[in-house]
C-alpha cells in the first residue's frame, strides 16, 4: 500500500447522509481508480481517472460522484448514502503506458445504517 | 460481458507443498493478466503480470501460466509457507490505454504448518 493513502479508515453513516472518501498518492502516477469490494462479488470499479482533469464511469457508478482535484488527489462522494453502499472502498493508482500494475490504498470501511 | 472465475472454496495445503490456483475467463481476450495477494483488512498487492504472448512467468517461488486458447491462468506457489496464507486475486485488463482491470472474487489459500 506504499504511496496511496485513504481517509477515513472507517465510517458509519445513516441512510441519506453524505460523505466524501479521500484518496491521495505520492507516486506521481497518472491514473487513479475507485473500487468497492463486497463478499462474493470481488472488486468492482466505480469510477476512474485516466489522467488529471478526466474522469469516467466504471462498472457500478450509480450513487457516486468523483472529483480529480489534481494529479495527487481523487475523491469519491456519496451524496445520499444507502445501505447497499455498505462496503470496503479501495483507491488504486497506476502509471499509463507499459506499466500496468495497480497500487492499492489500505481501504475505507463504510457502514450505512 | 467479461466473466472471471476463481475457485471460491478455500485451498488448504501442507507447508512445503506446491499450491496451484486457477483463474478462468470467458467472453474476452485480454492483453495481459495479473495476480494480486490480499491479506485480511488490507488492500491487494501486485504479484505478477503475464502478457498474452507469454506462456509462463516466474518470480522467486511464484509461477504464472497463461493459456489464451483455454482462457485460463494457473498460479503456482512452490515450497509453500504459512506466511503465504492469503486471498489471491486474478485480474484481466480491458479498456486499452485506460488500464482498467476486472477482478475475480479470489481464492483463499491456507498453508498448514
Amino acid at each position: 500500500n506504499a504511496g496511496v493513502t485513504q481517509t477515513p479508515k472507517f465510517q458509519v453513516l445513516k441512510t441519506g447522509q453524505s460523505m466524501t472518501l479521500q484518496c491521495a498518492q505520492d507516486m506521481n502516477h497518472n491514473s487513479m481508480y475507485w473500487y468497492r469490494q463486497d463478499p462474493g462479488m470481488g472488486l468492482r470499479l466505480i469510477y476512474y481517472s485516466a489522467s488529471e482533469g478526466t474522469t469516467d464511469k466504471g462498472e457500478v457508478p450509480n450513487g457516486y460522484n468523483v472529483s480529480r482535484l489534481n494529479k495527487r488527489e481523487f475523491s469519491l462522494r456519496l451524496e445520499s448514502a444507502a445501505p447497499s453502499q455498505t462496503s470496503v472502498y479501495f483507491c488504486a493508482i497506476a502509471e499509463q503506458g507499459s506499466k500496468e500494475t495497480q497500487y492499492f490504498g489500505p481501504g475505507t470501511r463504510l457502514l450505512v445504517l | 460481458s467479461q466473466k472471471i472465475e476463481q475457485n471460491s472454496e478455500a485451498l488448504n495445503i501442507q507447508e512445503g507443498k506446491t499450491a496451484t490456483l486457477t483463474c478462468n475467463y470467458t467472453n474476452y481476450s485480454p492483453a495481459y493478466l495479473q495476480w494480486y495477494r490480499q491479506d485480511p483488512g488490507r488492500g491487494p498487492v501486485f504479484l505478477l503480470l503475464i502478457r498474452e504472448n507469454e506462456k509462463e512467468k516466474r518470480k522467486e517461488r511464484l509461477k504464472v501460466t497463461f493459456d489464451t486458447t483455454l482462457k485460463q491462468s494457473l498460479f503456482h506457489i512452490t515450497a509453500s509457507q504459512p506466511a503465504d496464507s492469503a486471498t489471491y486475486l486474478c485480474a484481466l485488463q480491458y479498456g486499452g490505454a485506460t488500464n482498467k482491470l476486472i477482478f475475480g472474487t479470489g481464492t483463499l489459500l491456507a498453508v498448514q504448518p
